[in-house]
């Protein structure tokens, strides 16, 4: 498709639960980046895929994080044992590559009570 | 390291005011992109440049690559440019954002 479809749209979760989000990219888009963002500040990086290929992982907090792009699936981000600091957006975000177009989809919220 | 600066970080305009935001940066790029995100949430992108300048309306954007600076321009400003406007650098393919600017136009 043309846009880059997240869901849910909105995840409530209680603190410890797991939370999954998803992320269908543009198709021939082959980057998809995860970012993170904390009450409308700035966008925290997660970690991004060339393809089914983890290109920069820099940005995730690997011991509760974790993140997918398989083929013919959409990506997935997912939280084991979410904490209270975890509520936010997670926005998805897909390009061809390069110096490129960068097409972000409408965001997760997550909350986490 | 991000090194992607904007300023100012807020903004308060009346109708019709010029607007200028700028962006600086201090590594090679391969492009930077002006992002606009709505108070609700959605995020737009608006231009991607690597040299020169760009039009698009009321919207204008140009980069300066030796000083390493961009700036985005709204002509004839109107409450509804009201928005947070980021910058982001291209740097082989990642993507290092500025922390934004929150424009606020006054009817």
């Amino acid at each position: 498709g043309e846009e880059v479809a997240q869901t849910p749209k909105h995840l409530v979760r209680g603190e410890g639960q797991k939370a999954k989000l998803y992320c269908a990219p543009i198709k021939g888009h082959s980057y998809v980046f995860w970012y993170q963002q904390v009450l409308k500040n700035e966008f925290k990086f997660l970690i991004s895929f060339q393809n089914e290929n983890v290109f920069d992982e820099t940005g995730m907090p690997k011991e509760r994080f974790s993140a997918k792009c398989l083929p013919n699936s959409p990506c997935s981000l997912e939280i084991q044992a979410t904490k209270l600091e975890d509520s936010a957006v997670y926005f998805c975000a897909s390009s061809p590559g390069g110096a490129n177009v960068l097409t972000f989809g409408a965001g997760s919220r997550l909350t986490v009570l | 390291k991000n090194e992607v600066e904007q300023s100012p970080q807020n903004l308060t305009a009346q109708e019709g005011e010029f607007i200028t935001i700028n962006c600086s940066y201090s590594v090679g790029i391969s492009a930077l992109h002006w992002l606009q995100q709505h108070p609700g949430g959605g995020i737009v992108s608006l231009f991607m440049l690597s040299s020169g300048k760009k039009k698009h309306g009321r919207l204008i954007a140009t980069i300066n690559i030796q000083e390493k600076h961009s700036s985005l321009h709204i002509t004839a400003s109107h409450p509804r440019d009201s928005a947070v406007y980021i910058c982001a650098r291209v740097t082989g393919n990642q993507f290092y954002f500025g922390t934004g600017t929150s424009l606020t136009v006054i009817p």
